[in-house]
């Protein structure tokens, strides 16, 4: 069972057009991380959202924490072909005793000039 | 630079290989990680060391060892190795203070296949 489900897996979309990926879970976090990952590099924390309902903006990039601390979700306008690169949301867990930073399987996205 | 180094970027070994992942962080965290990163799969943590203490995810095969010799360093010993063990693997470090919500800081990992 997978804590954090990422939707879409891929996203191509022309420069300029708008788009919205979404991290959700039926666990609730203390907080949601958005790393991205570009080919050949570690991920590289984007944002930390920590309160229900919170908006945080970063240049054309929203994140937005649920209401309910249990989904997130990262809107891009105007999308640039540097926004190319995998997107991953990350929350920490209890498991096994320990508190743990668990990953989604990421959203692959591509900005085609 | 990135504050977290990792060597080799690159490993090639055959199965009955024992190699050995280094990585050091330049940051004075107190908390370091190995993640492992295949096609298709989330991010899988392996191991943690949090204030010198060890703690390791129970799923991961006893031919993977890390070695946690102080807080700047750590190392993934690998042998007898699966082509399946095939990834990306990553080290990461972070400052553990009182909430775990602090950020991960990454190295750009080694790319390991095993023939």
């Amino acid at each position: 069972t997978q804590l954090l489900e990422q939707s879409p897996q891929f996203l191509s979309i022309q420069e300029g057009e708008n788009l919205t990926v979404y991290c959700n879970s039926s666990s609730v976090f203390s907080s949601l991380q958005w790393y991205r990952q570009e080919p050949g590099e570690g991920p590289v924390l984007l944002v930390t959202v920590v309160t229900g309902g919170e908006v945080k903006k970063l240049k054309r990039l929203t994140f937005q924490f649920g209401d309910a601390r249990k989904d997130s979700s990262l809107h891009i306008t105007a999308a640039q072909p540097g926004d190319t690169g995998l997107y991953l949301c990350a929350g920490w867990s209890l498991i096994q005793g320990a508190q743990k930073l668990v990953f989604g399987q990421g959203t692959r996205l591509t900005i085609n000039p | 630079e990135t504050g977290v180094t990792q060597t080799p970027r690159h490993l090639v070994m055959g199965m009955t290989n024992k190699k050995s992942l280094k990585c050091e962080q330049h940051l004075g965290h107190n908390a370091m990680y190995w993640y492992k990163q295949s096609a298709k799969k989330p991010l899988e943590l392996m191991f943690v060391y949090s204030l010198e203490e060890r703690v390791e995810n129970n799923s991961v095969p006893s031919r993977f060892s890390p070695e946690c010799p102080n807080s700047s360093h750590l190392f993934l010993h690998l042998h007898t190795l699966q082509p399946e063990d095939s990834a990306l693997y990553l080290c990461a470090s972070s400052q553990v203070v009182r909430g775990p919500t602090l950020p991960l800081h990454f190295g750009n990992g080694t790319r390991l296949t095993v023939t």
